[in-house]
This record gives structure tokens, sequence and C-alpha cells, in this order.
């Protein structure tokens, strides 16, 4: 099992840029979540989607954030246009369970580093 | 919205220490989780607990689920130093309104440094 993949590990682009990063969630896994950490606010949770449906993206900070999920094996999250507070590591975690008998235990991915300038 | 207290910040201890954390809440939580999270990696899933008062090992490490659902700890023995990392806690319960399962909170994270 691979694991959660992220692409690209690492990014550094110019205030305005429109960045995208790139998630493949582990194969069966129905539940894929984004998010971000900074070292002021944590782990912030994104946006999560349960069967390639987004279900809450409350916290997507404003609307320069889109999140997408075409298919059960990818996920993109989109910012245009980027700007230097968005910088931080963002995670895509996956999870098997969905629902209130379950335990929502996610594996993560290693990352991507975000460095706007 | 909820939170997570997580204590301490950070903890620095000599190799062979044992090591205590906790994670507190003013709302129940029907999970906790306790990850692991080394330089340049996401967060690893160390244990899982799903019912009040469950107690729960793996190998040096042991957690407990609180009575009242509203915290938890975590125990390492005879620390060594690959031990060094972020400890997160991490709570999940459904929303209010029982329509949504999805959300996992976090603490703030106690930062583990380990002196050989």
């Amino acid at each position: 099992d691979a694991g959660v993949i992220q692409s690209p590990r690492h990014e550094v682009t110019e205030m305005g840029q429109e960045v995208t990063l790139r998630c493949k969630p582990i194969s069966g896994h129905n539940s894929l979540f984004w998010y971000r950490q900074t070292m002021m606010r944590g782990l912030e949770l994104l946006i999560y989607f349960n069967n390639n449906v987004p279900i809450d993206d409350s916290g997507m900070p404003e609307d320069r954030f889109s999140a997408k999920m075409p298919n059960a094996s990818f996920s993109t999250l989109k910012i245009q246009p980027s700007e230097p507070r968005d910088s931080a590591v963002y995670f895509c975690a996956s999870s098997p369970f969905w629902g209130p008998s379950g335990a929502n235990v996610l594996t993560f991915g290693a990352g991507s580093r975000l460095t706007v300038l | 919205g909820q939170q997570l207290n997580q204590s301490p910040q950070s903890m620095f201890i000599q190799e062979g220490e044992d090591v205590s954390m906790n994670c507190t809440s003013s709302s129940i939580f029907n999970t906790w989780l306790w990850y692991k999270q080394d330089p340049g990696e996401g967060p690893v899933l160390l244990i899982a607990l799903y019912k009040a008062g469950e107690l729960t090992s793996n190998g040096r490490l042991t957690a407990q689920f609180g009575i009242t659902r509203k915290d938890s700890f975590l125990n390492i023995s005879a620390s060594i130093p690959s031990d060094v990392g972020i400890y997160f806690c991490a709570g999940f319960r459904p929303n209010a309104g029982g329509t949504s399962y999805g959300k996992l909170t976090f603490g703030q994270g106690t930062i583990l440094t380990v002196h050989p």
C-alpha cells in the first residue's frame, strides 16, 4: 500500500500565481480531507469529501481556495490568486470509514509545503 | 467551535524517562486519536480510543479515553531518542445535527525533545 500520495512536496511561487496541490488517497478509502498546518494555527481542516462529494467546506479560508474530487482516486486543492499568508504545509488525508458507528481514523500524506513570496 | 487543549506545549526529557501528556475539551468526543508527526512528514496514527474509560497500549505507549469523554492522556515509558517529534491528540464527534461525521479536531500539539 503506497499510502496517501501528495504532490508537489515543495512549491515556491510568487504572489498572484495559481497553485494546484494534488492528492491520491488510499485505494478503497471513501473519505478525503484537506488540512492546512501553520505554526500559529496548528492543523486546520479546510474541506472534506465523502464518495467524491464535498460534505463540509466551512474551513476553506476564502473564495481564492477551491477543491475538487473528480473521482475516487484524485483530488486537487487550488489557490488562485495565491498570497504570502497562504504559506503553509497542506496535508491530504483519507479514511475508510464514514458514519456514526465507524471511527474516522485518518491516514495522512507527507504534505505539500507551499511558500508564496 | 470545538477546542482541544493539549498540554504541555513542549517537553525536554532525558532518555529513559517516562512522558505524560494530555488533552481536554469542553465538549464530549466519541473517539480520541493520538498522532505523532516527524519533521517533514504527515501525522502518523499511534493509538485510537473508542470507548469512555478505555485504556489501550501500543508498545511503550499507553493512552486512555477519559470517563467524562472530555479528556484523554498519552504516556510514553522509557523514552528513546526516536520518540522525538510532535504529538497530537485529535477528537471526533458528529455534528449536533447528526448529518456530518467527518470533522476530526486536533489539539495544538506537544513538542517532545529527548536528550541521549
